[in-house]
Protein backbone atom coordinates (compact mmCIF):
# COMPACT_ATOMS: atom_id res chain seq x y z
CA UNK A 1 0.00 0.00 0.00
CA UNK A 2 1.00 3.59 -0.89
CA UNK A 3 -0.76 5.14 2.07
CA UNK A 4 -1.48 8.45 1.94
CA UNK A 5 0.13 10.36 -1.09
CA UNK A 6 0.07 14.38 -1.47
CA UNK A 7 1.23 15.90 -4.24
CA UNK A 8 2.89 18.70 -5.34
CA UNK A 9 6.12 18.57 -2.37
CA UNK A 10 6.37 22.36 -2.77
CA UNK A 11 4.80 24.70 -4.65
CA UNK A 12 5.15 28.86 -4.72
CA UNK A 13 1.95 30.62 -5.77
CA UNK A 14 1.98 34.76 -6.38
CA UNK A 15 -1.08 36.47 -4.57
CA UNK A 16 -4.20 35.51 -6.46
CA UNK A 17 -3.63 32.68 -7.82
CA UNK A 18 -5.35 29.44 -7.87
CA UNK A 19 -4.37 26.07 -6.75
CA UNK A 20 -5.61 22.20 -6.18
CA UNK A 21 -3.17 20.18 -3.37
CA UNK A 22 -3.80 16.55 -4.21
CA UNK A 23 -4.42 13.88 -1.62
CA UNK A 24 -4.93 10.29 -2.55
CA UNK A 25 -5.49 7.22 0.02
CA UNK A 26 -5.17 3.31 -0.87
CA UNK A 27 -6.55 1.89 2.52
CA UNK A 28 -10.53 2.38 1.72
CA UNK A 29 -10.69 4.92 5.04
CA UNK A 30 -13.53 6.55 5.36
CA UNK A 31 -12.84 9.50 7.24
CA UNK A 32 -9.97 11.79 5.55
CA UNK A 33 -9.09 15.32 6.84
CA UNK A 34 -6.76 18.32 5.47
CA UNK A 35 -4.48 19.92 8.30
CA UNK A 36 -2.48 23.39 7.66
CA UNK A 37 0.68 23.73 10.04
CA UNK A 38 2.04 27.27 10.32
CA UNK A 39 5.63 27.89 11.42
CA UNK A 40 5.86 26.73 15.80
CA UNK A 41 2.85 26.31 15.79
CA UNK A 42 0.07 23.16 15.98
CA UNK A 43 -2.05 21.85 13.16
CA UNK A 44 -5.40 23.15 12.32
CA UNK A 45 -7.90 21.19 10.89
CA UNK A 46 -8.88 23.16 7.36
CA UNK A 47 -11.78 20.21 6.56
CA UNK A 48 -12.60 16.95 6.77
CA UNK A 49 -14.93 14.07 5.32
CA UNK A 50 -16.74 11.38 6.34
CA UNK A 51 -17.03 9.44 3.59
CA UNK A 52 -17.34 9.90 -0.22
CA UNK A 53 -20.05 12.88 -1.22
CA UNK A 54 -20.02 14.49 2.81
CA UNK A 55 -17.24 17.17 3.27
CA UNK A 56 -17.45 19.66 6.25
CA UNK A 57 -15.62 22.29 7.58
CA UNK A 58 -12.90 22.43 10.16
CA UNK A 59 -11.22 25.41 12.69
CA UNK A 60 -9.58 27.25 9.66
CA UNK A 61 -11.99 26.76 6.09
CA UNK A 62 -11.88 30.37 4.83
CA UNK A 63 -10.25 30.72 1.48
CA UNK A 64 -10.45 26.94 1.00
CA UNK A 65 -12.69 24.26 -0.49
CA UNK A 66 -12.88 20.61 -0.74
CA UNK A 67 -14.53 17.72 -2.52
CA UNK A 68 -14.72 14.20 -2.25
CA UNK A 69 -16.30 12.22 -5.30
CA UNK A 70 -14.70 9.02 -4.47
CA UNK A 71 -13.30 7.35 -1.24
CA UNK A 72 -9.98 7.47 -1.99
CA UNK A 73 -9.22 11.22 -3.24
CA UNK A 74 -9.27 14.57 -1.64
CA UNK A 75 -8.20 17.37 -3.03
CA UNK A 76 -8.05 21.04 -1.38
CA UNK A 77 -8.92 23.47 -3.78
CA UNK A 78 -7.01 27.13 -3.11
CA UNK A 79 -8.88 30.38 -4.76
CA UNK A 80 -7.06 33.47 -4.55
CA UNK A 81 -3.94 32.56 -2.94
CA UNK A 82 -2.95 34.99 0.37
CA UNK A 83 0.16 35.30 2.06
CA UNK A 84 -1.64 34.04 5.25
CA UNK A 85 -2.03 30.66 3.50
CA UNK A 86 1.88 30.20 3.46
CA UNK A 87 1.86 26.72 5.27
CA UNK A 88 2.79 23.01 5.34
CA UNK A 89 -0.18 21.65 4.26
CA UNK A 90 -0.99 17.40 5.47
CA UNK A 91 -4.11 15.13 4.72
CA UNK A 92 -4.36 11.97 6.95
CA UNK A 93 -6.71 9.26 6.95
CA UNK A 94 -8.22 7.86 9.77
CA UNK A 95 -8.71 3.56 10.04
CA UNK A 96 -11.93 2.52 11.40
CA UNK A 97 -12.59 3.19 14.96
CA UNK A 98 -10.26 6.07 14.59
CA UNK A 99 -7.35 4.15 16.16
CA UNK A 100 -4.94 5.25 14.07
CA UNK A 101 -4.34 8.71 11.63
CA UNK A 102 -1.80 8.09 8.66
CA UNK A 103 0.14 11.17 7.38
CA UNK A 104 0.92 12.17 3.98
CA UNK A 105 4.15 13.68 3.52
CA UNK A 106 3.23 16.71 3.28
CA UNK A 107 2.76 20.21 0.65
CA UNK A 108 4.97 22.92 1.52
CA UNK A 109 2.99 26.03 0.34
CA UNK A 110 4.74 29.59 -0.09
CA UNK A 111 2.05 32.76 -1.47
CA UNK A 112 4.00 35.80 -2.74
CA UNK B 1 -6.91 29.50 25.68
CA UNK B 2 -5.94 26.31 23.93
CA UNK B 3 -8.56 23.48 23.89
CA UNK B 4 -4.88 21.37 23.90
CA UNK B 5 -2.15 22.05 26.19
CA UNK B 6 1.51 20.32 26.04
CA UNK B 7 4.53 21.03 28.73
CA UNK B 8 7.25 21.17 28.30
CA UNK B 9 7.38 22.77 24.97
CA UNK B 10 10.93 22.01 24.51
CA UNK B 11 13.14 19.24 26.30
CA UNK B 12 16.49 18.02 26.36
CA UNK B 13 17.67 14.94 27.58
CA UNK B 14 20.59 13.00 27.66
CA UNK B 15 20.19 9.48 26.06
CA UNK B 16 19.16 6.85 28.73
CA UNK B 17 16.91 9.55 30.62
CA UNK B 18 13.48 8.53 31.40
CA UNK B 19 11.23 10.99 29.29
CA UNK B 20 7.54 12.67 30.43
CA UNK B 21 5.70 14.53 27.83
CA UNK B 22 2.25 15.93 29.51
CA UNK B 23 -0.98 16.75 27.73
CA UNK B 24 -4.16 18.33 29.28
CA UNK B 25 -7.50 19.53 27.12
CA UNK B 26 -10.18 21.27 28.17
CA UNK B 27 -13.65 19.25 27.14
CA UNK B 28 -14.74 15.79 26.87
CA UNK B 29 -12.92 13.55 24.31
CA UNK B 30 -14.20 10.73 22.29
CA UNK B 31 -10.15 9.31 21.84
CA UNK B 32 -6.40 10.99 22.64
CA UNK B 33 -3.72 10.36 20.07
CA UNK B 34 -0.54 10.74 20.40
CA UNK B 35 1.48 11.61 17.42
CA UNK B 36 5.09 12.10 16.26
CA UNK B 37 6.68 14.62 13.70
CA UNK B 38 10.33 13.66 12.60
CA UNK B 39 12.47 16.41 11.79
CA UNK B 40 12.27 16.25 8.33
CA UNK B 41 8.65 16.70 8.96
CA UNK B 42 6.92 13.51 8.82
CA UNK B 43 3.42 12.80 10.90
CA UNK B 44 2.96 8.98 12.00
CA UNK B 45 0.68 8.34 14.56
CA UNK B 46 2.04 6.56 18.18
CA UNK B 47 -1.42 5.54 20.49
CA UNK B 48 -4.67 6.28 20.13
CA UNK B 49 -6.17 6.17 23.73
CA UNK B 50 -9.57 6.51 25.31
CA UNK B 51 -9.14 5.26 28.74
CA UNK B 52 -5.94 3.82 31.08
CA UNK B 53 -2.21 2.88 29.33
CA UNK B 54 -1.05 1.79 26.66
CA UNK B 55 2.55 0.45 25.94
CA UNK B 56 4.86 0.11 22.26
CA UNK B 57 8.36 -0.64 22.68
CA UNK B 58 9.82 1.60 25.27
CA UNK B 59 6.92 4.53 24.25
CA UNK B 60 3.83 4.21 27.06
CA UNK B 61 0.96 6.58 27.33
CA UNK B 62 -1.29 7.06 30.06
CA UNK B 63 -4.75 8.90 30.39
CA UNK B 64 -7.13 9.98 33.12
CA UNK B 65 -10.49 10.78 31.73
CA UNK B 66 -11.55 12.55 34.74
CA UNK B 67 -8.39 14.93 35.18
CA UNK B 68 -8.63 15.59 31.18
CA UNK B 69 -5.02 14.73 31.76
CA UNK B 70 -2.23 12.25 29.36
CA UNK B 71 1.27 11.32 29.54
CA UNK B 72 3.77 10.00 26.98
CA UNK B 73 6.56 8.40 28.51
CA UNK B 74 9.51 7.08 26.97
CA UNK B 75 12.13 4.82 28.42
CA UNK B 76 15.84 4.19 27.96
CA UNK B 77 15.63 7.85 25.37
CA UNK B 78 18.24 7.21 22.36
CA UNK B 79 18.94 10.15 19.98
CA UNK B 80 16.67 8.74 17.70
CA UNK B 81 13.39 9.28 19.56
CA UNK B 82 14.32 13.44 18.59
CA UNK B 83 11.45 14.48 17.24
CA UNK B 84 8.54 16.88 17.72
CA UNK B 85 5.50 14.95 20.02
CA UNK B 86 1.97 16.01 19.47
CA UNK B 87 -1.13 15.41 21.19
CA UNK B 88 -4.57 15.57 19.84
CA UNK B 89 -7.95 14.81 20.57
CA UNK B 90 -10.94 13.41 18.64
CA UNK B 91 -14.51 14.47 19.37
CA UNK B 92 -17.11 14.44 17.06
CA UNK B 93 -14.95 14.16 13.96
CA UNK B 94 -13.09 17.22 14.88
CA UNK B 95 -9.20 16.79 15.62
CA UNK B 96 -7.22 19.62 17.78
CA UNK B 97 -3.55 19.23 18.24
CA UNK B 98 -1.51 20.83 21.21
CA UNK B 99 1.43 22.87 19.98
CA UNK B 100 3.98 20.25 20.52
CA UNK B 101 6.93 19.16 22.60
CA UNK B 102 10.79 19.64 20.90
CA UNK B 103 12.43 16.64 22.23
CA UNK B 104 15.85 16.86 22.01
CA UNK B 105 18.31 13.72 23.06
CA UNK B 106 21.42 13.76 23.12
CA UNK B 107 24.56 11.19 23.11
Amino acid sequence: NAGVTQTPKFRILKIGQSMTLQCAQDMNHNYMYWYRQDPGMGLKLIYYSVGAGITDKGEVPNGYNVSRSTTEDFPLRLELAAPSQTSVYFCASLSGGGFEQFFGPGTRLTVL
Amino acid sequence: KNEVEQSPQNLTAQEGEFITINCSYSVGISALHWLQQHPGGGIVSLFMLSSGKKKHGRLIATINIQEKHSSLHITASHPRDSAVYICAFYNNNDMRFGAGTRLTVKP
